[in-house]
């Protein structure tokens, strides 16, 4: 079945760039999402990708997709202690709507 | 926009109880809605896929007599866990999708309920 990997932990300084990875699997995979989870929270979407993209800024976040290596990463720039949180990256395939969600990698900024 | 709400928010039942958590899609109607759940430092599962009027779908290894979903308007989806136990205790966050507004695979996702079973 499919699979999403993440790394677990970051830890960055305050003004830092941070840079979380996210593998995936399904190569049919058609969206790709960036989510963030505050302690006892839902998810708030960050940013998405379309799998014919291989980058897309956001403001203080870009993200790159190397869609033949099945890799997607999330850049936040100029880190702030307000970005602790778990950060999920997400996947789905167009007409299925099923996302499956990586393992989630939780961002620790130190001030 | 897009506002999707769960109510309780944080419920606490004895084993052997049944508990109902709400999911709403606020200002839109939801063709579809997603039930997960979530343990302490792990990621999000789906459990199952409910369609207005129609029954859900549900994962492989979710138990469709323990967790009943019920799909009955376009803005109201429940999940009820029958007959709780400890084990059941989790985080279960519900998503409504909208097939005509913003992304075609955008799921919006609701706070989230702490359930607790004694």
């Amino acid at each position: 079945g499919e699979d999403v990997e993440q790394s677990l932990f970051l830890s960055v300084r305050e003004g830092d760039s941070s840079v979380i990875n996210c593998t995936y699997t399904d190569s049919s995979s058609t969206y790709l999402y960036w989510y963030k989870q505050e302690p006892g929270a839902g998810l708030q979407l960050l940013t998405y990708i379309f799998s014919n993209m291989d980058m897309k800024q956001d403001q203080r976040l870009t993200v790159l997709l190397n869609k033949k290596d099945k890799h997607l990463s999330l850049r936040i720039a100029d880190t702030q202690t307000g970005d602790s949180a778990i950060y999920f990256c997400a996947e789905s395939t167009s007409g299925t709507y099923k996302y499956i969600f990586g393992t989630g990698t939780r961002l620790k900024v130190l001030a | 926009g897009a506002v999707v709400s769960q109510h309780p928010s944080w419920v606490i039942c004895k084993s052997g109880t049944s508990v109902k958590i709400e999911c709403r899609s606020l200002d839109f109607q939801a063709t579809t809605m997603f039930w997960y759940r979530q343990f302490p430092k792990q990621s999000l599962m789906l459990m199952a896929t409910s369609n207005e009027g129609s029954k859900a779908t549900y994962e492989q290894g979710v138990e469709k007599d323990k967790f009943l979903i019920n799909h009955a308007s376009l803005t109201l989806s429940t999940l009820t866990v029958t007959s709780a136990h400890p084990e059941d205790s989790s985080f279960y966050i519900c998503s409504a999708r909208v097939g005509f507004r913003g992304l075609y695979n955008e799921q919006f996702f609701g706070p989230g309920t702490r359930l607790t079973v004694l």
